[in-house]
């Protein structure tokens, strides 16, 4: 079946302006996570949601960054007033629910958007 | 808070030896452990995880990986390396309860020479 999609795939901007980012989970996973990945690093924690709500924002480093799931499947993060430290490569993961400790689920990542901010 | 640590850059080994990537972690609780493969311009690629029971856990591509607790360490392992298994390897951890987010280490990157 098909994977976590994103798109775009490579999204270059200006310092300063405003980017969307896109994840299309795995059909009827209903958690959804944001990772960053800079150069040299593992990812980094930004958001995850359980189906339309955000259950842990914990990661988003500032108020520029933003993240929504209307519907509980696509997701969108929105980053304001990009900066040259936004460059990296964000990743989207889903997984299926887990509620007990038998049931911890794996997430599933997408290819990733390699942002670059110029 | 979660931490894991990858010691090692840079692993390299020749084909048909066996391999040991290694991962220790630091939770407050009881650990979650994966280990993900990330190949040049693609997404990470889930390998296995230890979430209770047998302290050896296997998983794809012939890897397995062995849980100490008594030395917070979660090694990736495998009996035969192949060329084709040179990639960026991360390990992570998740501590038991509601926290949903991985922690990972920094990676190691895997060379197999022929």
């Amino acid at each position: 079946g098909a994977g976590v999609s994103q798109t775009p795939s490579n999204k270059v901007t200006e310092k300063g302006k405003y980017v969307e980012l896109r994840c299309d989970p795995i059909s009827g996973h209903t958690a959804l996570y944001w990772y960053r990945q800079s150069l040299g690093q593992g990812p980094e924690f930004l958001i995850y949601f359980q189906g339309t709500g955000a259950a842990d924002d914990s990661g988003l480093p500032n108020d520029r960054f933003f993240a929504v799931r209307p519907e509980g499947s696509v997701s969108t993060l929105k980053i304001q007033r990009t900066e040259r430290g936004d460059s990296a490569v964000y990743l989207c993961a889903s997984s299926l629910k887990g509620m007990t400790s038998a049931k911890v689920n794996e997430q599933f990542f997408g290819p990733g958007t390699r942002l670059t901010v110029l | 808070a979660q931490s894991v640590a990858q010691p090692e850059d840079q692993v390299n080994v020749a084909e048909g030896n066996p391999l040991t990537v290694k991962c220790t972690y630091s939770v407050s609780g009881n650990p979650y452990l994966f280990w993900y493969v990330q190949y040049p311009n693609r997404g990470l690629q889930f390998l296995l995880k230890y979430i209770t029971g047998d302290n050896l856990v296997k998983g794809s591509y012939g890897f397995e990986a062995e849980f100490n607790k008594s030395q917070t360490s979660f090694h990736l392992k495998k009996p035969s390396a192949l060329v084709s298994d040179s990639a960026l390897y991360f390990c992570a951890v998740r501590e038991e309860g509601r926290f949903q987010k991985l922690v990972f280490g920094t990676g190691t990157r895997l060379l197999v020479s022929p």
